[in-house]
């Protein structure tokens, strides 16, 4: 099983809501990452937790709050987005091997957001 | 900081004919990655590259890297329309810590 998923698929909130997006993956990897694409542009990387602990956190907004409850599942809380913040929010995961042979990363589908 | 940089952005092919993506970056690394995401789809794991003269093929498409260079090559080999996506270098910058190239659109025509 190589797969990522991701729930919901898309997702449409207001400025004052608060939503979580969600992530899971049973591959054993022990790394799992958020990233941020908008259009036409690569993705940027948000977090990354590496063991269930937050190990890199790209100066993301506090609005954004990740969470990893345990090594499968990965949490995106949102909380008074801007419009700015629509894009599509990518989940991955990969083998975390202290850096020594480090795998690629494989991607879940991605849940849409919009924020209006 | 590192700067992962992709040319050409747009290509633009016929059926048949071959062309070469290049990806430059701009600080040490022997670990490269290349990604391949159709129109609103996710990306899709292409090539790993794990050490300095590393080429690695799959159908018609190989990639190489050049980690004295900085340069990692994606040559596509007599090109099929199902090859049309867009491709991305990705360089792992500090564990775990990936960078993306802005990506290469590649169009190919019949």
């Amino acid at each position: 099983d190589t797969e990522v998923t991701q729930t919901p698929k898309h997702l449409v909130m207001g400025m004052t809501n608060k939503k979580s997006l969600k992530c899971e993956q049973h591959m054993g990897h022990r790394a799992m990452y958020w990233y941020k694409q908008k259009a036409k542009k690569p993705p940027e990387l948000m977090f990354v937790y590496s063991y269930e602990k937050l190990s890199i956190n790209e100066s993301v907004p506090s609005r954004f709050s990740p969470e990893c409850p345990n090594s499968s599942l990965l949490n995106l809380h949102l909380h008074a987005l801007q419009p700015e913040d629509s894009a599509l929010y990518l989940c991955a995961s990969s083998q975390d091997k202290g850096g020594a042979q480090q795998e690629t990363q494989y991607f879940g589908p991605g849940t849409r957001l919009l924020v209006l | 900081e590192l700067k992962v940089e992709q040319n050409p952005l747009f290509l633009s092919m016929q059926e048949g004919k071959n062309y070469t993506i290049y990806c430059n970056y701009s600080t040490t690394s022997d670990r490269l990655y290349w990604y391949r995401q159709d129109p609103g789809k996710s990306l899709e794991s292409l090539f790993v590259l794990l050490s300095n003269g590393a080429v690695k093929q799959e159908g018609r498409l190989m990639a190489s890297l050049d980690t004295k260079a900085r340069l990692s090559t994606l040559h596509i080999t007599a090109a099929v329309h199902d090859l049309s996506a867009t491709y991305f270098c990705a360089v792992d910058y500090n564990n775990n810590d990936m960078r993306f190239g802005a990506g290469t659109r590649l169009t190919v025509k019949p």
